[in-house]
């Protein structure tokens, strides 16, 4: 059975641009979690979504967005890049709330 | 919302040793993870335990759900159990709010 699969690995943008990460969860499953990491503030939830709808967004600007699709894989989009945005991005998929979160091999993003 | 602390922070160990990581948690919750990262920033998941006690070879963890608290112990371990070890709760809808991590070095 296929992981969460994450594209692309690496990523490398500057300042100002913006940039869309992807995400395939396992099959079957209709959750899709989104997470940054970084050194200062840790691992922080950014937004999951179910059945193409967002249910739950953590505190993060209005820049950070999403969007899921009807076959349950999610994109996030990260516009008017910041320094502070190099971050490792890491995305999850579950059944549903409760359940056991399995992650993917992350998106690691270099702002220049 | 929900806290999360881990201790310690860091620990070092001799290749064979025992160890035990905590995780306090502040509320109560429907999903506790423990999950161990690698050099590569890989998130492994260990356990999934929102109570009572698991086992998986050298480790086993155990979640005491009304004291809002949970142990993973490492016995025996070795150099590639080196890494992050994270707890990670979820009490409002698939929402998990990670602790710091406990950092550990195996020595050989």
């Amino acid at each position: 059975k296929a992981g969460v699969t994450q594209t692309p690995r690496y990523l490398i943008k500057t300042r100002g641009q913006q940039v869309t990460l992807s995400c395939s969860p396992i099959s079957g499953h209709r959750s899709v979690s989104w997470y940054q990491q970084t050194p200062g503030q840790g691992l922080q939830f950014l937004f999951e979504y179910f059945s193409e709808t967002q249910r739950n967004k953590g505190n993060f600007p209005g820049r950070f967005s999403g969007r899921q699709f009807s076959n349950s894989r999610s994109e996030m989009n990260v516009s008017t890049l910041e320094l502070g945005d190099s971050a490792l991005y890491l995305c999850a998929s579950s059944w549903g709330a409760g359940q056991p979160q399995h992650f993917g091999d992350g998106t690691r993003l270099s702002i220049l | 919302g929900i806290q999360v602390e881990q201790s310690p922070p860091d620990l070092i160990l001799q290749e064979g040793a025992n160890s035990t990581l905590r995780c306090n948690f502040s509320d109560s919750v429907n999903n506790l993870q423990w999950f161990h990262q690698n050099p590569w920033g890989q998130l492994i998941n260990l356990f999934y335990i929102p109570s009572g006690t698991k086992q998986n070879g050298r480790l086993s963890a155990t979640t005491v759900a009304t004291e809002r608290y949970s142990l993973l112990y490492i016995s025996s371990s070795q150099t590639t159990d080196s890494g992050v070890y994270f707890c990670a709760v979820d009490n409002a809808g698939n929402m998990l709010t990670f602790g710091g991590g406990t950092r550990l070095m195996v020595k050989p």
